[in-house]
């Protein structure tokens, strides 16, 4: 079955320090893959998306992902965190079959920033 | 552009009513699917409306339906309100066809079943 571990439940890291937030996935094709954040009270914004070419996306508000397909991994970076980054962060697969897709979430990972 | 708009914010309810929750997709978007969050997880895939239909559901009971109107609007009802029903109700919109499969998400519906 289908499915994404984010090994992380809690990270606290100090602005301007580097981050990176680890995912891992089990899905039997080629996977779509999405990192989205939840601030408090809010739902969820897509940072960014892997569907195929280049492992390396970026994404919004200086985000970065690597898709290593031997790892089955997507590990979310960002090379400098701002304390606005403080919020949950979500991986998910995406399924598509015959035109719907629904989407497969890790339990996420909560960052917090310390001045 | 309107994203998408869920109402109300947030709901108190006692067990055994029942609910119904509303979501506006994002302008141009015609595919809906509603998830449901429980506190301190990942939200879960309830089910996906598309031409009115609902063409995929995740694994939840009966108690939880759904529909989709002629605007793409949506609504998810749940019935016979459990305790466990209490989540945060996340509404996705996105646009028919491969390679569209990006959804977008509203900021959801607090349901609190006392």
């Amino acid at each position: 079955a289908q499915s994404v571990t984010q090994p992380d439940i809690h990270i606290t890291v100090s602005e301007g320090a580097s981050l990176e937030l680890r995912c891992n996935y089990s899905y039997g094709a080629t996977p779509y893959l999405f990192w989205y954040v939840q601030s408090p009270g809010q739902g969820l914004q897509l940072l960014l998306k892997y569907f195929s070419g280049d492992t390396l996306v970026q994404g919004i508000k200086g985000f970065e992902a690597e898709f290593k397909r031997s790892q089955s991994s997507f590990n979310l970076r960002k090379p400098s965190v701002h304390w606005s980054d403080a919020a949950e962060y979500f991986c998910a697969v995406g399924l598509f079959s015959g035109g719907y897709n629904k989407l497969i979430f890790g339990a996420g990972t909560r960052l917090a920033v310390h001045p | 552009d309107a994203g998408v708009t869920q109402s109300p914010t947030h709901l108190i309810k006692t067990r055994g009513q029942q609910v119904t929750l509303r979501c506006s997709p994002k302008s141009g978007h015609d595919t809906v699917s509603w998830y449901q969050q429980a506190l301190g997880q990942g939200p879960q895939f309830i089910f996906q409306y598309y031409e009115e239909e609902e063409r995929q559901r995740g694994n939840f009971p009966d108690r939880f339906s759904g529909h989709q109107f002629p605007n793409y609007s949506s609504e998810l009802n749940v019935n016979a309100l459990l305790l466990g029903d209490s989540a945060l109700y996340l509404c996705a919109s996105s646009l028919e066809g491969r390679g569209s499969g990006i959804q977008y998400f509203g900021a959801g519906t607090r349901l609190s079943v006392l």
